[in-house]
């Protein structure tokens, strides 16, 4: 299994509510990331995760809380979030934890489109 | 720190011309470069990347794009674009060791008939 993948692949919720972005991947990888993508402009990192521990967050609200349960599965739980969080939400991986040696490329999944109402 | 302009926001180009779509990248250490391509409403696909080794890169879907370090550059390549290639493509930059992959701002190819 050479891919990322994502759940769902569209997600459609109201300002009050509590839903979650699944990724998961099965090459063994040790870093998974979170990256953002608004409309008309390009992806930005969000979160990374290296060994099943959050390393990097890049001053995301807390309103977005990631999760990592184990070393296949990201999870990015969402609350209240607001109309302005209608995104392109992207995972990605790559082999090697952080800090990263050369094999660092990083594979993206297909992305899960939100939309905040 | 690492950044990445692609000079182009839009391409117009009619179908069968070939096309170039411009990236310059800057940073003191050694990158990975990519390009991706996105359709509308479409996650990011992978057209090739630099790593190491050839300087010229051949990718998918006709693709091919060379790595110019002296430049800094790294221009994407089609002899003979279709309609179906419309689509915004991004460059991007990922140091080596490092853990967050650096986007240009996208550059929109709109192939005409």
């Amino acid at each position: 299994d050479t891919e990322v993948t994502q759940t769902p692949k569209h997600l459609v919720m109201g300002m009050t509510n509590k839903k979650s972005l699944k990724c998961e991947q099965h090459m063994g990888h040790r870093a998974m990331y979170w990256y953002k993508q608004k409309a008309k402009k390009p992806p930005e990192l969000m979160f990374v995760y290296s060994y099943e521990k959050l390393s990097i967050n890049e001053s995301v609200p807390s309103r977005f809380s990631p999760e990592c349960p184990n070393s296949s599965l990201l999870n990015l739980h969402l609350h209240a979030l607001q109309p302005e969080d209608s995104a392109l939400y992207l995972c990605a991986s790559s082999q090697v934890g952080i800090p990263t040696g050369r094999d660092n490329e990083q594979f993206f999944g297909p992305g899960t489109r939100l939309t905040v109402l | 720190a690492q950044s990445v302009t692609q000079l182009d926001s839009q391409v117009p180009v009619f179908e069968e011309a070939p096309v170039e779509l411009r990236c310059n990248y800057s940073s003191s250490v050694s990158v990975y470069l990519f390009w991706y391509v996105q359709y509308p409403n479409q996650g990011l696909q992978l057209l090739l990347k630099y790593l190491s080794g050839s300087t010229l890169v051949k990718g998918i879907n006709g693709f091919e794009a060379e790595f110019n370090k002296s430049q800094t550059s790294f221009h994407l390549r089609k002899p003979s674009v279709h309609i179906s290639d419309t689509a915004e493509y991004f460059c991007a930059v990922l140091r080596a060791g490092g853990f967050k992959t650096i986007f240009g701002a996208g550059t929109r190819l709109f192939v005409k008939a």
